[in-house]
């Protein structure tokens, strides 16, 4: 059964700060995304991560797949109140079905 | 095109009762899924359809639970004898039939079970 963590759980970081969310999976993967999700709203999509050393990057947040590792990143630079919001990475592991699991989300709080 | 639209927002029922959900997806989106979330958690999949067809179903979904798509663009949820846990947010999310494309979702139907 596909296991996927992310770390941290909770984080709270001051504005203009660095830091960097880490998500793990437990099986082979065709492809991992990045979702936001502001409270008692849906999931927006943030990126698409396809191939092994993938790296997009838009505004202050870049993500990264190791699917050799089976480790993706999400990094945040500089980060601004805007960006407080719930971050979920998302495995889908068969060809041509959607159908995602995802981690557990890293609740992040920007501190002015 | 306004993206995947659900109906309705919040529902409040007692247990017992009988709730059905309506996911309208994307146009022309052949794939439309249903996940469940609940406070704390990530979303969990439910059930998946390609056009009419279910063609998943999670172990989550239990018999009290049937999902149908009859003409392969709007779906329902039904939730029948509902019961304390099955209080959560309801999510549809739709795709195009290509591969590498991200799932777009829905804002979601918050049931509460009194």
């Amino acid at each position: 059964e596909l296991k996927v963590e992310q770390n941290p759980l909770f984080l709270s970081m001051q504005e203009g700060k660095n830091y960097t969310i880490y998500c793990n999976y437990s099986t082979t993967s065709d492809r991992l995304y990045w979702y936001r999700q502001d409270p008692g709203k849906s999931l927006e999509s943030l990126f698409v991560l396809l191939s092994n050393g993938a790296v997009k990057q838009e505004g202050r947040l870049m993500a990264s797949l190791d699917t050799k590792a089976r480790l993706s990143t999400l990094h945040i630079t500089a980060a601004v109140h805007d960006l407080s919001a719930t971050y979920f990475c998302a495995v889908a592991v068969r060809f041509g079905n959607e159908k995602l699991t995802f981690g557990t989300g890293t609740r992040l709080t920007i501190i002015p | 095109d306004t993206g995947v639209s659900q109906d309705p927002r919040h529902k409040i029922t007692k247990r017992g009762q009988n709730v059905t959900f309506r996911c309208d997806p994307i146009s022309e989106h052949n794939r439309l899924y249903w996940y469940r979330q609940t406070l704390g958690q990530g979303p969990e999949f439910l059930t998946y359809f390609q056009n009419e067809a279910q063609l998943e179903k999670s172990r989550l979904l239990s018999d009290r639970f049937s999902a149908e798509r009859p003409k392969g663009s709007f779906s329902t949820l039904e939730i029948q004898r509902t019961e304390q846990g099955d209080s959560a947010m309801y999510l549809c999310a739709s795709s195009p039939n290509r591969v590498n494309t991200e799932a777009f979702f829905g804002q979601g139907t918050r049931l509460t079970v009194v």
